[in-house]
């Protein structure tokens, strides 16, 4: 089974603050994906990658920067933290990327609180 | 650019089937559709997928008409543990890139 994991389930930081989000996937899948979750909206896309050090802007890449120097890990950066990213933060990872028969992993997610 | 709508929630009772109808209007020619479902606290998680007709496994079955412009995840006998977020994806193909977008799926109760 492929595995998805992410560094924290919870996490409480201050406004401000430099936060990083790990996502480590054991599959060796090309694709890696960062989405933040918050209630009536679903799964918004904040940045993906399809290779090392290569990413792409999603839906809501503002405050936000990746990045991705080996192949299974794909981290989430919030350069000051605000109270408008007190989220809950979903990594993923695929095989063929935007194929549709694609089929997206998903961590467990991290519930980030910013105060 | 494909663009998937689904009730927002649905309420069931055990024992009952469940249908759940997302449209797709603009779904391209060669693109499938994957049904994903959410527990509270998880990730979501692949259950289904299929291009057209029926495709049936152990969780779930997906009813998908000859123009394709929809499809029916179908859950027999849901029990309490069935209650989730269930989402549709279809590919948004655009001139420059293409997305897969989740959207707001739709949460479904299972009442005893």
């Amino acid at each position: 089974d492929v595995k998805v994991t992410q560094s924290s389930r919870y996490l409480v930081k201050r406004t401000g603050e430099k936060v990083f989000l790990e996502c480590v996937q054991d599959m060796d899948h090309e694709n890696m994906f960062w989405y933040r979750q918050d209630p009536g909206l679903g799964l918004r896309l904040i940045y993906f990658s399809y290779d090392v050090k290569m990413k792409e802007k999603g839906d809501i890449p503002e405050g936000y920067s990746v990045s991705r120097e080996k192949k299974e890990r794909f981290s989430l950066i919030l350069e000051s933290a605000s109270t408008n990213q007190t989220s809950m933060y979903l990594c993923a990872s695929s095989l063929q990327g935007y194929s549709s028969t694609d089929t997206q992993y998903f961590g467990p997610g991290t519930r980030l609180t910013v105060l | 650019l494909a663009k998937t709508t689904q009730p927002i929630s649905m309420d069931s009772y055990e024992g009952q089937e469940v249908n759940i109808t997302c449209s797709h209007n603009n779904i391209a020619t060669n693109d499938y559709i994957t049904w994903y479902q959410q527990f509270p606290s998880q990730g979501p998680r692949f259950i289904i997928q299929g291009y057209k007709t029926k495709v049936t496994n152990e969780v779930a079955s997906l009813f998908i008409p000859a123009d394709r412009k929809s499809s029916t995840l179908s859950l027999p006998r849901v029990s309490l543990s069935d209650t989730a977020v269930y989402y549709c994806l279809v590919p948004q193909r655009g001139d420059n890139t293409d997305k897969l977008i989740f959207g707001t799926g739709t949460r479904l109760q299972v009442f005893p």
